[in-house]
């Protein structure tokens, strides 16, 4: 069955770089058929979409988050991963890497992992 | 971008009991809307798709539909297992947006 998996650090300093990755089974990151997502939520609010990639690297990001996110895919080890640079504690949430279906729904969610920017 | 406005934020209700959550899009657009189910702690589940479809699995109290600007979810007799938070997502081809969810409680 398919599967995400989110793994990295639980804490990062401010000004510093917030690294994540999502590892897959069961579907792979080298079909066109799906986009691969970064999703989140700071504690006891709403959802964010960060951004996408799709197989061959291209990528779409939130305006509001743009210009310090990169997404990029590794198809060899069948994973995506997510860098927000210059983090401050507005980007303490719960991160989401997620599969965008062929009708831009998001069918398969990772657990999800907190990340907390502290000193 | 297209910003999607959700309401009401929170809707007291009883089991067996219709309930309806509509999300507003700041302009028309003609993309698809999805709905969510997320429960305390856990990762999101969708529940509609492409506007009215039922993803495979959601019981069929669940239904959507709308077009244009606005667009909802139902609900046809709320089941305790239903007592969750809902959001909508929007898609077009610039972005994705979700709404800012609904809580649904127990009346």
């Amino acid at each position: 069955q398919v599967q995400l998996q989110e793994s990295g650090p639980g804490l990062v300093k401010p000004s510093e770089t917030l690294s994540l990755t999502c590892t897959v089974s069961g579907t792979s990151v080298s079909s066109g058929l799906y986009y691969w997502s970064w999703i989140r939520q700071p504690p006891g609010k709403g959802l964010e979409w960060i951004g996408y990639v799709y197989y061959n690297g291209d990528t779409k990001y939130s305006p509001s988050l743009k210009s310090r996110v990169t997404i990029s895919v590794d198809t060899s080890k069948n994973l995506f991963s997510l860098k927000l640079t210059s983090v401050t504690a507005a980007d303490t949430a719960v991160y989401y890497c997620a599969r965008e279906a062929a009708v831009y729904y998001f069918d398969y969610w990772g657990q999800g992992t907190l990340v907390t920017v502290s000193s | 971008d297209v910003q999607m406005t959700q309401f009401p934020s929170t809707l007291s209700a009883s089991v067996g009991d219709r309930v309806t959550i509509t999300c507003r899009a700041s302009q028309s657009f003609s993309g698809w809307l999805a709905w969510y189910q997320q429960k305390l702690g856990k990762a999101p589940k969708v529940l509609i798709y492409k506007t009215s479809s039922l993803q495979s699995g959601v019981p069929s109290r669940f239904s959507g539909s709308g077009s244009g600007t606005d667009f909802t979810l139902t609900i046809s007799s709320l089941q305790p297992d239903d007592f969750a938070t809902y959001y909508c997502q929007q898609y077009n081809d610039y972005s994705r947006a979700f709404g800012q969810g609904t809580k649904v409680e127990i009346k």
